[in-house]
């Protein structure tokens, strides 16, 4: 069972660069989440989406861009990366809002 | 504001118990969550309570009292591998999760 897949795990971006981060689950989850996760932070809801065509801000949704075009993927994209943006980031899915959500492995994403 | 209060830190010896301590504010209340993290490694999922009382499962429970806005995480028979963060995070009304910053919880031999 591959779960939730997150790519790539570490990328070094410069400032002003974009990138997309991908995440893909195989367990037919509607619900499917950004987090970035600071130093001594809790996790930071980025992006949420309830289905496919559906998505919605999180809590710090700026500089960053998501799409759903599948129930399966659910990219986060970053168009003038800043070093803000310095963190690690997690996606997760889960079937419905209060039931258990699995995490990706996660990104560790510097800007420089 | 919404708030999830958890200790920053704390130490037990192997085979002991511990607990650890979550406080919350939101707006409004859909349940508690706690979730697990090795460092380095994505969290898993260890409890949802959404009533008071205890729930238990194997060596880990989970407590929840709604009317103090608290909750805490019992570990039993400490192993070295228990050695991680524990999030708290508190769903509120509109079923958006509130993470705590975790507890990292370091095991002595």
């Amino acid at each position: 069972n591959a779960g939730v897949t997150q790519t790539p795990k570490f990328r070094i971006l410069k400032i002003g660069q974009s990138m997309t981060l991908q995440c893909a689950q195989d367990m037919n989850h509607n619900y499917m989440y950004w987090y970035r996760q600071d130093p001594g932070m809790g996790l930071k809801l980025i992006y949420y989406s309830v289905g496919a065509g559906i998505t919605d801000k999180g809590e710090v949704p700026n500089g960053y861009n998501v799409s759903r075009s599948t129930t399966e993927d659910f990219p986060l994209r970053l168009e003038l990366a800043a070093p803000s943006q310095t963190s690690v980031y997690f996606c997760a899915s889960s079937f419905d809002e209060n039931t258990e959500a699995f995490f990706g492995q996660g990104t560790r994403l510097t800007v420089v | 504001g919404q708030n999830i209060d958890q200790p920053t830190e704390m130490t037990a010896t192997e085979g002991a118990i511990v607990q650890i301590n979550c406080t919350y504010q939101t707006s409004g209340f859909n349940g508690l969550f706690w979730y697990q993290q090795h460092a380095g490694e994505a969290p898993t999922f260890l409890s949802y309570n959404v009533l008071d009382g205890l729930e238990e499962k194997g060596r880990f429970s989970s407590f929840l009292s709604r009317s103090k806005g608290y909750s805490y995480l019992l570990l039993k028979e400490l192993q070295m591998k228990d050695s991680a963060s524990y999030l708290c995070a508190g769903m509120d009304s509109n079923y958006q999760l509130i993470w705590g910053a975790g507890t990292k919880l370091i095991i002595k031999p």
